[in-house]
């Protein structure tokens, strides 16, 4: 089966300039995750969807930064009025709840970088 | 918030030398998990451990959450070449985000 899908796998831009990032999660998972990478650094949470709303979106780190759900499915996350300092590699997982607890799967992630 | 400290950074290893990594955590986690990252690639699931105390075996790796739930170690046994890249703890509460450690750079030298 197909696993989470991320597109595009590179993102180059202008700063200033407004971009969307896209995440097809696994089919049937109802939870979906972004985070944040930056160089050589650990993954940051930046905001969690539960279906189409998002319970946490406390990682943002400023109000540039959106997201939202549709259909319970696919997820955007906007950038508007990029700045150097956002560019990373931003990952999206989904993940499914078991009786043995919850395991979040990852997409290859968006590398964006912001001249 | 919560802080995930990840032990070593950074490891040279022969081949089929065995490779031990651990984490600790200022609070308490439900589930530990550990993560492979590949360069290009997003981090790919290798052990998922959800009860204090578990120790679970995925081939040649075994993974154990502590009895404390504030730690976790990944062994990696008779290392091959493919075991590089970029190997990650991470600890949840249920239902929440992953926190992260910074991550540990496994190299094997053939």
């Amino acid at each position: 089966g197909a696993g989470v899908s991320q597109s595009p796998s590179n993102k180059v831009t202008e700063k200033g300039k407004d971009v969307e990032l896209r995440c097809d999660p696994i089919s049937g998972h109802t939870a979906l995750y972004w985070y944040r990478q930056s160089l050589g650094q650990g993954l940051e949470f930046l905001i969690y969807f539960q279906g189409n709303s998002a319970p946490d979106k406390s990682g943002l780190p400023s109000d540039r930064f959106s997201a939202e759900r549709t259909g319970g499915s696919v997820s955007t996350l906007t950038i508007q009025r990029t700045q150097q300092e956002d560019s990373a590699v931003y990952l999206c997982a989904s993940s499914f709840r078991t009786s043995g607890g919850e395991t979040q799967y990852f997409g290859p992630g968006t590398r964006l970088l912001v001249l | 918030g919560q802080q995930l400290n990840q032990s070593p950074q950074s490891m040279f290893i022969q081949e089929g030398e065995d490779v031990s990594m651990n984490c600790t955590s200022s609070s308490i986690f439900n589930t530990w998990l550990w993560y492979k990252q590949d360069p290009g690639e997003g981090p790919v699931l290798l052990i998922a451990l959800y009860k204090a105390g578990e120790l679970t075996s995925n081939g040649r790796l075994t993974a154990q959450f502590g009895i404390t739930r504030k730690d976790s170690f990944l062994n990696i046994s008779a290392s091959i070449p493919s075991d590089v890249g970029i190997y990650f703890c991470a600890g949840q509460l249920s239902g929440s985000r992953l926190t992260f450690g910074e991550g540990t750079q496994l190299t094997v030298n053939p």
